[in-house]
């Protein structure tokens, strides 16, 4: 089974307004990381916390982790048009680095 | 700087046919991964290798077998391709050094009929 789960599946906001997903995971992790995929399109990184932080911010993306409830969450503010994508969530772990992704949250910010 | 390179982009396959699916990486990765995408259930983890000479089985490795030819190189074979096996396969790799971030290739579009 996946070990991250995205909450929720799909979203819909207006330009202007903040989007918040939610991931989460079974097992000890790594470090977690965020990636954002354009339709038809790669996957592309945004953001990596790692396992013994609890926040971290890049431009307008704000991660945080909570490892007591195996969970992290990702705020995009004052979103854009150009951020409709997919975005997942990963979470790597053990020795060997293995790292597996949850089902996705289908962000749509609406002009 | 080519990063991450897929081979081919899209491929019809009939059913019982075998074929491989190409990865390069030009950025001196130790770990490389190979996942398919299916709507609705995200990025599946098929196979991965954390070094050259080492491979590991993903969540969905049945029907495919991989190969790490080298540092740069991580091939994906379906043997006997089955309609269940069209998806989007996309491969990725990244430097095992420490907590460091995954980079795509563009995919390859496999279609089983």
């Amino acid at each position: 089974s996946q070990q991250g789960e995205e909450d929720p599946q799909a979203l819909s906001i207006q330009e202007g307004e903040n989007a918040t997903m939610n991931c989460s995971y079974k097992t000890s992790i790594n470090n977690l990381q965020w990636y954002r995929q354009n339709s038809g399109r790669g996957l592309v990184h945004l953001i990596l916390i790692r396992s013994n932080e609890r926040e971290k911010h890049s431009g307008r993306l704000r991660v945080t982790l909570d490892t007591s409830k195996k969970s992290s969450s990702l705020l995009i503010t004052a979103s854009r048009a150009a951020d409709t994508a997919s975005y997942f969530c990963a979470a790597q772990r053990g020795s060997n680095y293995k790292l597996t992704f949850g089902k996705g949250t289908l962000l749509t910010v609406n002009p | 700087n080519a990063g991450v390179t897929q081979t081919p982009k899209f491929q019809v396959l009939k059913t019982g046919q075998s074929m491989t699916l190409q990865c390069a990486q030009d950025m001196n990765h130790n770990s490389m991964y190979w996942y398919r995408q299916d709507p609705g259930m995200g990025l599946r983890l098929i196979y991965y290798s954390a070094s050259e000479g080492t491979t590991d089985k993903g969540e969905v490795p049945n029907g495919y077998n991989v190969s790490r030819l080298n540092k740069r190189e991580f091939s994906l074979r379906l043997e006997s391709a089955a309609p269940s096996q069209t998806s989007v396969y996309f491969c990725a790799s990244n430097d095992r050094a420490w907590n460091t971030e995954a980079f795509f290739g563009q995919g390859t579009r496999l279609t089983v009929v």
